[in-house]
Formats: C-alpha cells, structure tokens, sequence
C-alpha cells in the first residue's frame, strides 16, 4: 500500500536554531500534502496543507513565516520551523492522500524538542 | 464535515471482540465514515471506511447503522497490540484538498 515517509523521526535543537523535516511519499505522487502537530495528550491538529508548485494554506492561528513549507516535488514536502522556542516541542506528523479515492496516508512522526 | 462523539475510553479482554461505538447524527448523504487509530508516538494508521453498508477487512468491520447516525468499529480478537487511540471521522470522499479533523478518539485498553 501508499507509504509515507518522514524524517527525522526525533530531533532535539537548541532555541533560536532552525528545524528541518521532511515528508516523502515513497510510491505514489502527492501534489498536496498536510501537516499536523500534536501535543501531549491531545489529538492532532491541522496546521497546513502543502500544494505542489504553489503556496502553502496555513490553519488560523499558525504563523507562515515560523513553520515555513516547501512542496518541492510531487514526493517530497519538508516543514522547517525556523527560530524554535520550547513551546514548538510536539510531535509533528505529515499525510499525504494517495488515489483518487484511497483514505489520507500518514507519516510516522517526527517528535521535537526544543531545548 | 459531520461531528463525531465517541466514548473517551474502554477497555477489551485480550482475545475477546472490542466494539467501539461513534455518533455522527448530523452525517450528510455523501459524507463516508472513516476509522483511524494512533499507536504511542506513530503517525496515525487508516483502518476501514465506508458509505452506508457494512465493511470487512483484514483488520476491523465497520457496522453502520440503516438511519447513518451512529457506527461501530468491531476488533474482531483484539490483541495487546491493538492498544490504541481510535479515531471516528466523518468526511466527503474526495481527497484532493481535503484533511481529516481528529477529535479525541477513543482510547482502547486491551487488557491480558
């Protein structure tokens, strides 16, 4: 079936450094892909949807210019939080639809922690 | 997308069936019912979707009622790996532009 990779799969970085991750889709294309964060004990929350060749659409309340998308191919969206803070410390998890009509594909996570 | 209720927690014996229960009475015609569950620290893992009649596959069935208002997502032996949070998501179909909304899910227990 539709696998969706993401690394790193943990991070911890220093305050005020800059994070990475990537969201691969490893054998189908995703022209859209979507991110979520998750805190401890609560259920995950939509904070964007990367588009393929254009924009990403970011949730109310999400700043574009600190949690910062690229969807540089049509297998490969990577979030990058930029100046971390220890309130960034979550667990991050992309998804990607896979057919037409196939339910979303998650990734398995990448937990930060911003020291 | 239709709102979802589900019980916060339960509890299956090891081997026996674990029926989770969810309520979606205002679900629409052409909105599908759509069970996830998140094991600690992993991405979540699609389980079963369906319309209006009742799904079987290698991991659950999903039992929907004839009116739609409300599902049961049935492990048929459920194991201590099924530990989990199970998410009840009512949605249209079409993928393209569209996210899944998590509410709270129902936290399974499987006990030995």
């Amino acid at each position: 079936g539709a696998v969706v990779s993401q690394h790193p799969s943990w991070v911890i970085c220093k305050s005020g450094t800059s994070v990475k991750i990537e969201c691969r889709s490893l054998d189908f294309q995703a022209t859209t892909m979507f991110w979520y964060r998750q805190f401890p004990k609560q259920s995950l929350m939509l904070m964007a949807t990367s588009n393929e060749g254009s924009k990403a659409t970011y949730e109310q309340g999400v700043e574009k210019d600190k949690f910062l998308i690229n969807h540089a191919s049509l297998t490969l969206s990577t979030l990058t939080v930029t100046s971390a803070h220890p309130e960034d410390s979550s667990f991050y998890i992309c998804s990607a639809p896979g057919t037409s009509n196939s339910p979303l594909h998650f990734g398995n996570g990448t937990r930060l922690t911003v020291t | 997308d239709a709102k979802t209720t589900q019980p916060p927690s339960m509890d299956c014996a090891e081997g026996r069936a674990a029926n989770l229960p969810c309520n979606h009475s205002t679900i629409s015609g052409n909105e599908y019912v759509y069970w996830y569950r998140q094991i600690h620290s992993q991405g979540p893992q699609y389980i079963i979707h369906g319309l209006k009649n009742n799904e079987t596959n290698e991991m659950a069935s999903l039992i929907i009622t004839e009116d739609r208002k409300s599902s049961t997502l049935i492990l048929p032996h459920a194991t201590l790996r099924d530990t989990a949070v199970y998410y009840c998501i009512v949605r249209l179909l079409s993928n393209s532009g569209y996210a899944l909304n998590f509410g709270k899910g129902t936290s399974l227990l499987v006990t030995p």
